[in-house]
């Protein structure tokens, strides 16, 4: 069965520290690979998305994610935490089989960034 | 820059009331997704459009929700009649179809039924 699971629900770091968070998926189709970040009232907007070539990607405000396909992970990461990252971040999943247009959503992680 | 337009921002109903919520999506889009998302139960997928046609309404209670596309500029989620459990923000999303295209959402609806 195809799934995403994102481990922690919420992820404490200080400003200026290393953001890791963490998406794995389990599926028998090539997954595409998507980050979403949610600013308090608002929408999804895309961060960044992996298709194929290089399995480093990087993507806006500074994030990237590395796809390792061994460790079936896609985990988003940012060298330098700013305040205006707190946010909750969506790791997204489309199965590659044909015709298929869903995307599987993880359950999120909330991002608390500490002065 | 293309967004999704929902409408409207902020509901707030009695129950037993008829609600009714829009979306526009992007032109040239020809996928649209009607999400939910409550704390509880995070992002659910409710249904999804491709060429104006349902294809998956799975996610739907179907005795109280329904959703059309009357054209290829609206979307529309009803539920009538709108129950307390319903309170959730509603999001609309678009996209251009399969692969690696992401998905664009709008600011979502805020529904409160009391």
């Amino acid at each position: 069965a195809q799934s995403v699971t994102q481990l922690g629900s919420h992820v404490s770091v200080s400003e200026g520290a290393l953001v890791l968070l963490r998406c794995n998926y389990s599926s028998s189709v090539p997954p595409y690979l998507f980050w979403y970040v949610q600013y308090p009232n608002q929408g999804l907007q895309l961060l960044l998305k992996y298709t194929t070539g290089a399995t480093l990607v990087k993507g806006i405000n500074g994030f990237e994610a590395e796809f390792k396909k061994s460790e079936t992970s896609f985990h988003l990461t940012k060298p330098s935490a700013h305040m205006s990252d707190a946010a909750e971040y969506f790791c997204a999943v489309r199965f590659a089989f044909f015709g298929n247009e869903k995307l599987t959503f993880g359950t999120g992680t909330r991002l608390t960034i500490i002065p | 820059d293309a967004r999704v337009t929902q409408t409207p921002r902020h509901k707030v109903t009695e129950m037993g009331q008829e609600v009714t919520m829009r979306c526009q999506p992007i032109l040239g889009h020809n996928t649209v997704f009607w999400y939910r998302q409550t704390m509880m139960q995070g992002l659910e997928l409710l249904a999804y459009f491709r060429n104006r046609a349902p294809l998956d309404d799975s996610g739907m209670p179907k005795d109280r929700f329904s959703a059309e596309m009357p054209d290829a500029t609206l979307a529309t989620l009803k539920i009538q009649p709108s129950e307390p459990r319903d309170s959730a923000v509603y999001f609309c999303a678009s996209g251009p179809g399969p692969g690696d295209s992401p998905l664009h959402f709008g600011n979502g609806t805020r529904l409160t039924v009391t």
